[in-house]
């Protein structure tokens, strides 16, 4: 199957901080990514979709000043954690579609984000 | 909206038996589900779908079973290896096309 990956696995910052995510498909082009995040013990919750050449749209409850995605090209999605808190801290997963394939969603490995 | 929910959040199953995970969901107008494994620390793995034109589909090893008159689906897992030890989502694409809600997840412990 399509392979999606996510860079950096896993990052540590400090309260206030910004932190990048990347989301990257590496074999095929993703005209839509979608984010997830994951608190421990808890199911994957959609943030936002991410459409490329296009705003994302956020789920309700979701601040999209806090988090900011870019599509900017068809195999690289990213979402911008700004002014990171401890509360934010969690796993944070994000999946693509292939355009031709079918409805299947590709996950990427997920990036655990620490906010100290 | 689309809600998912699992009748179990714990499954212990003996080595070698088969384990059957459930799931039902709110929304009649949904037409695509899946279950997907996920390890400790790592992201979903796809393990099987089906659309709603189908009531069973089986790959290696698992079954899922649909049931669109009561909102059901289940995942069988024939003869449950060690390997199988994961948490278990179903998830729903839902009335908003491309959407995917995820179910809360069943842990699955395979007993030696």
């Amino acid at each position: 199957g399509a392979v999606v990956s996510q860079h950096p696995s896993r990052v540590i910052c400090k309260s206030g901080t910004s932190v990048k995510i990347e989301c990257r498909s590496l074999d095929f082009q993703a005209t839509t990514m979608f984010w997830y995040r994951q608190f421990p013990k808890q199911s994957l919750m959609l943030m936002a979709t991410s459409n490329e050449g296009s705003k994302a749209t956020y789920e309700q409850g979701v601040e999209k000043d806090k988090f900011l995605i870019n599509h900017a090209s068809l195999t690289l999605s990213t979402l911008t954690v700004t002014s990171a808190h401890p509360e934010d801290s969690s796993f944070y997963i994000c999946s693509a579609r292939e355009p031709s394939g079918g409805r299947e969603q590709f996950f990427g490995p997920g990036t655990r984000l620490t906010v100290l | 909206g689309e809600s998912v929910g699992l009748h179990l959040p714990t499954l212990s199953v003996q080595e070698g038996d088969n384990s059957i995970i459930n799931c039902a969901y709110s929304n009649s107008a949904s037409d695509y589900f899946i279950w997907y494994k996920q390890e400790s620390g790592k992201g979903p793995q796809f393990i099987i779908d089906i659309r709603s034109n189908m009531d069973k589909r089986q790959g290696q090893r698992v079954t899922v079973l649909l049931n669109k008159t009561v909102k059901h689906l289940s995942l069988q897992i024939a003869a449950t290896q060690p390997g199988d030890s994961a948490v278990y989502f179903c998830a729903v694409e839902g009335s908003s096309a491309s959407k995917i809600i995820f179910g809360s997840g069943t842990r699955l412990s395979i007993r030696p």
